[in-house]
């Protein structure tokens, strides 16, 4: 129930083209979804969040699309550019006395952007 | 603004000895978590500790693993006893917030200890 699916695993797309991630949820409980970047060698890095009472948000080229009833939200990367190839995280958390707000990952989508 | 510092960037133990990690939160952050990133996985969390309380350990293996955040000085995430398995990226984050409010965190570059 503390699990967050995501896919592809992988993903090759050519500059200028529109890269979709997918992840999936099963607690309801989860109220905030960022997304975190990782380039090789270095931490992830906070790239986009929503919070479950909207449905899409979106950050230059970057959007977040949700979907409560489904339990599911997607990244989406506009015009995408050889720079942003990296490691793709969705992460959940939810508010909680203990849990604080500990994230719980995907397992990561490698996005490869071709010049 | 100094981002979340960790160091060393890169540990090499071998079996049997004992790894420390640091961990420097953001200034003004008082919230610490851990999270460790096997090869070609996600991230799995660890601990979270505020200023000399360990809020929730349940991510932590039960033996060799600890945690403190004391009042002065950085977060330490300390391995007893290192097997190869526990070769990994090590992630510490901090954030602002108390816990009923968001979720943002700050990652630091990482830790990678490699066990030989």
């Amino acid at each position: 129930q503390q699990q967050v699916k995501q896919s592809p695993q992988s993903l090759i797309v050519q500059k200028g083209g529109i890269s979709i991630i997918n992840c999936a949820y099963e607690n309801t409980a989860f109220d905030y979804f960022p997304w975190y970047q990782q380039f090789p060698g270095k931490g992830p890095a906070l790239l986009i969040a929503i919070r479950p009472d909207v449905s899409e948000k979106k950050e230059g080229r970057f959007t977040i699309s949700f979907n409560k009833s489904a339990k599911q939200f997607s990244l989406h990367i506009m015009d995408s550019q050889p720079g942003d190839s990296a490691t793709y995280f969705c992460a959940a958390s939810m508010k909680g006395e203990t849990s604080g707000s500990r994230l719980t990952f995907g397992e990561g989508t490698q996005l490869t952007v071709n010049p | 603004n100094a981002g979340v510092m960790q160091n060393p960037r890169h540990l090499v133990r071998r079996r049997g000895q004992e790894a420390r990690l640091r961990c420097s939160p953001m200034k003004g952050h008082s919230h610490v978590y851990w999270y460790r990133q096997l090869p070609e996985e996600g991230l799995k969390f660890m601990v979270y500790l505020q200023k000399e309380n360990i809020i929730d350990e349940s991510g932590m293996p039960k033996e060799r693993f600890s945690a403190e955040f004391p009042k002065e000085g950085p977060s330490i995430l300390r391995i007893q006893q290192v097997v190869r398995g526990d070769s990994a990226a090590y992630f510490c984050a901090s954030s602002p917030q108390p816990p009923s409010v968001v979720g943002e965190q700050y990652f630091g570059p990482g830790t990678r200890l490699t066990v030989t």
